[in-house]
């Protein structure tokens, strides 16, 4: 079936500090990947996303690249800041399927 | 409106009781999806409807889930004879077509506490 793998947390890192999340997915055909973000106290917003093989989703500083070789979207970071604070799931939608899929959450701490 | 709005946003109930939660997407999206967020569950999918129909309801964990769409536009997840495993944070979602590529709007999200 389909499902997304996504990385334990928490994960606790120090302001400015790179960060990746990794995230892989089983799907048959060509899935779009998503990364939504749930900061604290508010609701779940889209953070990237990518549609097809080797493209980049990029916000905020974050990137993901969507491998088809290695079935991964890994979210980095260059320099993490303490508003990053939040919840990170990864996801994927086959265009057959309405729904996404989600994985479990990363939640991520930074300190200052 | 501005954005998805679920109703109640916190609500309590005993064991056994049934219970309704809704949820308004944004005027003029036609996909709309539900899904249960549980500590350390992550997102569970429930039910997704395109209009008024649901072709995916794969998710509901039990007969005693279900939920209705009216009008293309309000939803209402229905949970009977609720049970202490129902506690959980119910989120609706809507999305313009609910082709592939789009992204979901989320609601708040309304906090179910079965005591």
């Amino acid at each position: 079936g389909n499902s997304v793998t996504q990385m334990e947390g928490p994960v606790t890192l120090s302001e400015e500090a790179f960060l990746t999340i990794n995230c892989t997915y089983t799907a048959t055909g060509y899935p779009s990947l998503f990364w939504y973000v749930q900061y604290p106290g508010e609701g779940l917003q889209l953070l990237l996303k990518a549609t097809k093989a080797d493209d980049k989703g990029s916000n905020k500083g974050f990137e993901a690249t969507y491998r088809k070789e290695t079935t991964s979207f890994h979210l980095e970071k260059g320099s993490v800041q303490v508003s990053d604070s939040a919840v990170y799931f990864c996801a994927l939608r086959r265009r057959s399927q309405g729904n996404l899929i989600f994985g479990k959450g990363t939640k991520l701490s930074v300190k200052p | 409106g501005a954005g998805v709005s679920q109703s109640p946003s916190n609500k309590v109930t005993e064991k056994g009781k049934d219970v309704e939660l809704r949820c308004d997407p944004i005027s003029g999206h036609t996909a709309l999806y539900w899904y249960r967020q549980s500590l350390g569950q992550g997102l569970e999918f429930l039910i997704y409807f395109q209009g008024n129909s649901a072709p995916d309801k794969s998710g509901l964990p039990s007969d005693r889930f279900s939920a209705e769409r009216t009008g293309g536009s309000v939803s209402t997840l229905t949970i009977q004879r609720t049970q202490q495993e129902d506690s959980a944070v119910y989120l609706c979602a809507s999305s313009p077509q609910g082709v592939m590529e789009e992204k979901l709007f989320f609601g708040s999200g309304t906090q179910l506490s079965v005591l």
